[in-house]
């Protein structure tokens, strides 16, 4: 059964420093998306990042960069240059291609507080 | 662009009463559309999908239920609301495509009184 796991309830990050949120996953599908969302204190669910199974590559979005180790079954999401603003919940979330349908679970999800 | 709009924003509720929070998606076809609950301070439970007009999968049993009745239109009801049925909904339509992301709705906070 596929399952994400994020350990980290909160985070403080000093602004301008750079940030790892920890995410691992379960999933015996070969072909799956990893997704990391942001949702601020408005409640709005906003997508940040994706990684697919096959990606050589580790997915990057302006400040944000998906750390993916395959083997590990990590996706850790990186900031860089915290700003005040990224002050949000930050959800890790999979989606198995072959088995899991159409669905999206998600972590528990991580707070990030940054500190001015 | 695509867009997705939910309503409403808040919602307050007595027990007993009956539910209809609607989501409508705009500029796509054929999506695939959910219904997702957050509890305070926790993470998402998909609660219903759908990949076409009238077909709907129920992810855990419950009081609710979800119908479909325009390609674009997703709507989530009960006939009489508990307690435990309060929380943060959340609608998102998705691409037909496997590593498509989720696009979600504002949400509804929904208080059961």
């Amino acid at each position: 059964a596929q399952k994400i796991t994020q350990t980290q309830p909160g985070m403080f990050v000093q602004e301008k420093e750079a940030v790892t949120l920890d995410c691992t996953y379960d999933t015996s599908d070969p072909s799956y998306g990893l997704f990391w969302y942001k949702q601020p204190s408005s409640g709005e669910m906003i997508f940040l990042i994706y990684q697919g199974s096959y990606d050589q590559q580790n997915a990057t979005e302006g400040r944000y960069s998906l750390n993916f180790q395959k083997a590990r079954k990590s996706a850790n999401l990186v900031i860089s240059a915290s700003q005040l603003g990224d002050s949000a919940m930050y959800f890790c979330a999979m989606r198995e291609v072959n088995t899991g349908g159409f669905k999206t679970i998600f972590g528990a999800g991580t707070r990030l507080f940054v500190k001015a | 662009s695509q867009t997705i709009h939910q309503w409403p924003a808040t919602l307050v509720q007595p027990v007993g009463s009956p539910l209809s929070l609607e989501c409508t998606v705009e500029g796509t076809s054929n999506p695939n559309l959910y219904w997702y609950r957050q509890a305070a301070g926790r993470g998402l439970q998909l609660l219903f999908y759908s990949v076409g007009i009238g077909q709907i999968s129920s992810e855990v049993p419950q009081n609710l239920s979800a119908s479909r009745p325009q390609d674009r239109q997703f709507i989530l009801s009960s006939k009489k609301l508990l307690l435990s049925d309060s929380g943060f909904y959340l609608c998102a339509w998705s691409q037909d495509r496997g590593y498509s992301p989720l696009h979600f709705g504002n949400g509804t906070r929904l208080t059961v009184t």
